[in-house]
């Protein structure tokens, strides 16, 4: 069974920073492009960034781009999401996803929780 | 940027009813089109990938069709599990999301 676990996100003031986690069984993590994917409070889905298997290359959209940074760790299963520079627009849930081929999400975390405010 | 344009945006029907949800991208996409279903204070599930794939485990009441700019969900028989939103995409792009409520 596929599962994700996201862990990591809470309170924080507005420039600040925050680090979430995403550890991830039962499939080959190092077979699979990895993606973060936020929704603010009743909004809808919004695409935040994804990594290559090996790391190598990564994306993001254009409204967090220069202050997210994706990273992952075969050995540990786990893909992360710095986030710096945080404003009061990047409160949402994150979620992780296996990013199949880098185009499908295919399977899905539970999602964590990031408030930014003051 | 590509934009993923669904409509409607809600809609009310009953259990038993046939609905359609189009998703319309602002250029050819082929078929690389996926359909998301979400549900209050849940992650979104994976229903049809590559425009009309059933994804493993999906009821066949769900289906997808269509190709380079215009796509199409559909639900052939509403049941009341299936009350929910509903979310096209590609790749880094997301469609607003079509709420389906009971009437």
């Amino acid at each position: 069974e596929v599962l994700l676990v996201e862990s990591g996100g809470g309170l924080v003031q507005p420039g600040g920073s925050l680090r979430l986690s995403c550890t991830a069984s039962g499939f080959t993590f190092s077979s699979d492009w990895m993606s973060w994917v936020r929704q603010g409070p009743g909004k809808g889905l919004e695409w935040v960034g994804q990594i290559k298997e090996d790391g190598s290359e990564t994306h993001y959209v254009d409204s967090v781009r220069g202050r997210f940074i994706i990273s992952r760790d075969n050995a540990k299963n786990s893909v992360y999401l710095q986030m710096d520079s945080l404003r009061a627009e990047d409160t949402g849930i994150y979620y992780c996803a296996r990013d199949s081929a880098g185009t499908t999400f295919d399977y899905w975390g539970q999602g964590t929780l990031v408030t930014v405010s003051s | 940027d590509r934009q993923m344009t669904q409509s409607p945006s809600s809609l009310s029907a009953s259990v038993g009813d046939r609905v359609t949800i189009t998703c319309r991208t602002s250029q050819s996409i082929t078929s690389s089109l996926n359909w998301y279903q979400q549900k209050p204070g849940k992650a979104p599930k994976l229903l049809i990938y590559a425009a009309s794939s059933l994804q493993s485990g999906v009821p066949s009441r769900f289906s997808g069709s269509g190709s380079g700019t215009d796509f199409s969900l559909t639900i052939s028989s509403l049941q009341p599990e299936d009350f929910a939103t509903y979310y096209c995409q590609h790749r880094g792009a997301f469609g607003q999301g079509t709420k389906v409520e009971i009437k």
